[in-house]
């Protein structure tokens, strides 16, 4: 059983690039969450979704940053015009139901620098 | 709104010795409890969990007890490998009634070097 698959595990950007960053869920699995870890953080939640409904948006910076997790194909978090604060490990996390009992799985995450 | 608090690392131990990293949560309601660990370059993994108060959570020789009075879920183990080497996170998922999700809240992690 594959988990859940993050790619590109490593992406460099230049200020005002776009960052695209992809997240496949474990299969079977309808709920799907991203997480930034800033250097020498924890991880901050960002965003919750469910199958082509965001359902929890406020961990996401307001401008610049969105997310879609589509009826077919990986969830997506999408960086317009990154700068270098933008720099972090993204991870993605997904789960097969909610609750506070239920395990979320990780992926590897992807390393954004900005340059 | 709900809060981890962990024991400000790095912490250096030898291999065979008594680990403990303390972590304290801050939340409303009856939170389930978690420890994540983070092995250099990989994602997360669940370590062990805890869903309600005096459940105790264990696996790979790690030991959490979930403590309502102090609001305090302490990782423990007995004599640590140098394969422990790895950043810990303490985490909550907040339970709302029952229509909570599973939205964790993370402490800030304490790295974890072990030595031969």
């Amino acid at each position: 059983n594959a988990g859940v698959m993050q790619n590109p595990r490593h992406l460099v950007r230049r200020r005002g690039q776009e960052a695209r960053l992809r997240c496949s869920p474990v299969k079977g699995h309808s709920h799907v969450y991203w997480y930034r870890q800033l250097p020498e953080e924890g991880l901050k939640f960002m965003v919750y979704l469910q199958k082509e409904n965001i359902i929890d948006e406020s961990g996401m910076p307001k401008e610049r940053f969105s997310a879609e997790f589509p009826k077919e194909g990986p969830s997506i978090l999408r960086i317009q015009q990154v700068v270098r604060g933008d720099s972090a490990a993204y991870f993605c996390a997904s789960s097969p139901r909610t609750g506070g009992n239920t395990e979320a799985f990780f992926g590897q995450g992807t390393r954004l620098t900005v340059v | 709104g709900d809060s981890v608090t962990q024991m400000e690392g790095p912490v250096t131990l030898s291999e065979e010795a008594f680990l403990t990293i303390n972590c304290t949560y801050t939340a409303t309601g009856y939170p389930s409890l978690f420890w994540y660990v983070q092995y250099p370059g990989e994602g997360l993994q669940l370590l062990l969990k805890a869903t309600k108060a005096d459940d105790k959570g264990s696996n790979k020789g790690f030991e959490a007890t979930y403590r309502k009075e102090t609001t305090s879920f302490h990782l423990e183990k007995g004599s640590v490998q140098v394969s422990d080497s790895a950043v810990y996170f303490c985490a909550l998922i907040f339970n709302a009634g029952g229509t909570s999700y599973g939205k964790l809240t993370f402490g800030q992690g304490t790295i974890l070097t072990v030595h031969p």
